[in-house]
């Protein structure tokens, strides 16, 4: 049974760092690239990064370029995205979603809410 | 940036309907297209990749067509648990972009 579990969100002031995990299982993680996609709330979906399974390369939305970084540790079965200079517009559920051989995203996660409010 | 526009934005049918949902990409993206329905409180799930595979586990009333810069997703005929909202997704082109959805809503 395949399992995404994030990890990490709350209330963060504007400005402030916060870093999300997904831990995976029943996937094969080491050969799986792996998402981020955000929902604000009340609005659609909006990918923000994907890593490549071996970390090799990572891609970004323009809206996070600069200031997120994805990153995996395949010996722990995660993922991490770690999100600086937060902004309000940041505000959303975060989900991590596996990558189905670079077309579709499979599997996900039930998401960690991040809030950026002073 | 590639933007994927879905049409309607609100679709009102009857159960066992059929729904019919459009996405139009602002270029070509081949076939790198995908759908995802997502009911409230839920995250997405794939119904559709490549335009027209179905997502392992999905029923044969889902189906997908079209390839370059026009795609639908049909539902032949609605059931009570597919009131919900439709996603389309490419992945042509860095960075992967999703339209902004459309809701399948009972009348």
């Amino acid at each position: 049974q395949v399992q995404l579990v994030e990890s990490g969100g709350g209330v963060v002031q504007p400005g402030r760092s916060l870093r999300l995990s997904c831990a995976a299982s029943g996937i094969s993680f080491s050969t799986s690239g792996m998402h981020w996609v955000r929902q604000a709330p009340g609005k659609g979906l909006e990918w923000v990064a994907m890593i490549l399974y071996d970390g090799s390369g990572n891609y970004y939305a323009g809206s996070v370029k600069g200031r997120f970084t994805i990153s995996r540790d395949n010996s722990k079965n995660t993922v991490y995205l770690q999100m600086n200079s937060l902004r309000a517009e940041d505000t959303a559920l975060y989900y991590c979603a596996r990558d189905k051989a670079l077309q579709a995203l499979d599997y996900w996660g039930q998401g960690t809410q991040v809030t950026v409010s002073s | 940036e590639i933007v994927l526009t879905q049409s309607p934005a609100t679709l009102s049918l009857s159960p066992g309907e059929r729904a019919t949902l459009s996405c139009r990409a602002s270029q070509s993206v081949s076939s790198y297209l995908a759908w995802y329905q997502q009911k409230p409180g839920q995250a997405p799930r794939l119904l559709i990749y490549g335009a027209s595979n179905r997502a392992t586990g999905i029923p044969a009333r889902f189906s997908g067509s079209g390839s370059g810069t026009d795609f639908t997703l049909t539902v032949s005929s609605l059931e009570p648990e597919d009131f919900a909202v439709y996603y389309c997704q490419q992945r042509s082109n860095w960075p992967l972009t999703f339209g902004g959805g459309t809701k399948v809503e009972i009348k």
